[in-house]
């Protein structure tokens, strides 16, 4: 069985600060992890996700997260936090053998203050 | 044109009724999905499709079906609808292949059983 928790279901950073999100999942097989972004209003899109290979995945509008296996966590980061950044954020785990279902984190709302 | 449609995008019901909600994809993916939303729990699979004839209960199947009409259409119904069935709900759909493919998701449909 795979799970997926997401550490602050609300955070609140103000403009040009660093953006941390944290994620910490549980996986009995070596596990696809991916960050998608919910915008007022719409659907889910997919922000980055690590599959194999490289651990510290670059994915859209600045945003990064590093895969570390001895801590079972997938912590999405951004350098310098924008309004344009204020959205839903989700955490999801897939793994092999899971019959290709996504597990999702309860969501973290960024907030960016001015 | 969204690759992902889903309709209505806003619907309210008296507990009690049949209702259906459709979704529409463009992408050509043979993987479809049903998904709620709701505040604090994240998203939930309701029901999943591999393809037209492969059709898959999720973790929160109780209360609904489902028909997978066409490669594209993939249609989620409340038999009998009532108000913990209030939530917002997606489709997604993935490309056939392995577990780290990405969803994609439509934007929604919000629906309130009074």
């Amino acid at each position: 069985a795979q799970s997926v928790t997401q550490l602050g279901s609300h955070v609140s950073v103000s403009e040009g600060a660093l953006v941390l999100l944290r994620c910490n999942y549980s996986s009995s097989v070596p596990p696809y992890l991916f960050w998608y972004v919910q915008y007022p209003n719409q659907g889910l899109q997919l922000l980055l996700k690590y599959t194999t290979g490289a651990t510290l995945v670059k994915g859209i509008n600045g945003f990064e997260a590093e895969f570390k296996k001895s801590e079972t966590s997938f912590h999405l980061t951004k350098p310098s936090a924008h309004m344009s950044d204020a959205a839903e954020y989700f955490c999801a785990v897939s793994a092999p053998g899971s019959n290709y279902k996504l597990t999702f984190g309860k969501g973290t709302l960024l907030t960016v203050n001015p | 044109d969204a690759d992902v449609t889903q309709t209505p995008r806003n619907r309210i019901t008296k507990t009690g009724k049949r209702i259906m909600l459709e979704c529409s994809q463009t992408k050509g993916h043979d993987r479809m999905y049903w998904y709620r939303q709701d505040p604090g729990l994240g998203l939930r699979l309701i029901y999943y499709s591999f393809d037209v004839k492969d059709i898959n209960k999720g973790e929160i199947s109780d209360g609904y079906s489902v028909s997978r009409q066409a490669q594209a259409k993939f249609s989620l119904s409340l038999e009998s609808a009532i108000p913990n069935q209030t939530a917002l709900y997606f489709c997604a759909t993935s490309d056939s292949g392995a577990a780290q493919e990405t969803q994609y998701f439509g934007p929604g449909t919000r629906l309130l059983v009074l």
